[in-house]
């Protein structure tokens, strides 16, 4: 079956510092990947995604690639700011399962000034 | 911009009370989703719809019903709370499968 695993957090970071949230995948066939953040008090909003190998997937300073051959999709920000302290979620959607999104179990990540 | 409305946004129940928690989206999206996230663990889903009249299973559909009388509703039963459903709820939309996911904002359930 489907399976994402991701870093545990809390991941604390100081304003400016790089930030690297590792997500590995288990799954059939060619899914597609996904970046989805959670601000305190909100629902999950999609941030970035990948639908093939080598896709890098970029948006608001973030970005990931999708690496087919070591199944990671880790994602990066190189100057992080307070404002993303959220939680992040790693998923993969997988057309052979009617794109049924299979999710991490989530990062924290705080970032302090 | 509405989007997907939930509520309650917190509730604390009794063992082997029920209760129903609301969502709603005004969107006229086809596809709706209940999830529930525990700590340290990715979101599971529960039920999902793919159009009014239409629900089916997700991966831990036990303990919970749902209906899909109109397009916009989605809302999910709880019918006798056991303490294993304390968790948050999240109930998601999209328009078809290949688009994005639009998430409310989460119930914080208790069952005590």
């Amino acid at each position: 079956g489907n399976s994402v695993t991701q870093m545990e957090g809390p991941v604390t970071l100081s304003e400016e510092a790089f930030l690297t949230i590792n997500c590995t995948y288990t799954a059939t066939g060619y899914p597609s990947l996904f970046w989805y953040v959670q601000y305190p008090g909100e629902g999950l909003q999609l941030l970035l995604k990948a639908t093939k190998a080598d896709d890098k997937g970029s948006n608001k300073g973030f970005e990931a690639t999708y690496r087919k051959e070591t199944t990671s999709f880790h994602l990066e920000k190189g100057s992080v700011q307070v404002s993303d302290s959220a939680v992040y979620f790693c998923a993969l959607a997988n057309n052979n399962a009617g794109n049924m999104l299979t999710f991490g179990g989530g990062t924290r990540l705080m970032v302090k000034p | 911009n509405a989007g997907v409305t939930q509520t309650p946004k917190f509730r604390i129940l009794k063992i082997g009370q029920s209760m129903t928690l609301q969502c709603a989206q005004d969107m006229n999206h086809n596809y709706m989703y209940w999830y529930r996230q525990d700590p340290g663990m990715g979101l599971k889903l529960i039920y999902y719809s793919v159009g009014a009249g239409i629900t089916d299973k997700g991966e831990v559909p036990n303990g919970y019903n749902v209906s899909r009388s109109t397009t916009e509703d989605f809302p999910l039963r709880l019918e006798l709370a056991a303490p294993s459903q304390t968790s948050v709820y999240f109930c998601a939309s999209r328009r078809d499968p290949s688009e994005k996911l639009f998430f409310g904002s989460g119930t914080q359930l208790s069952v005590l």
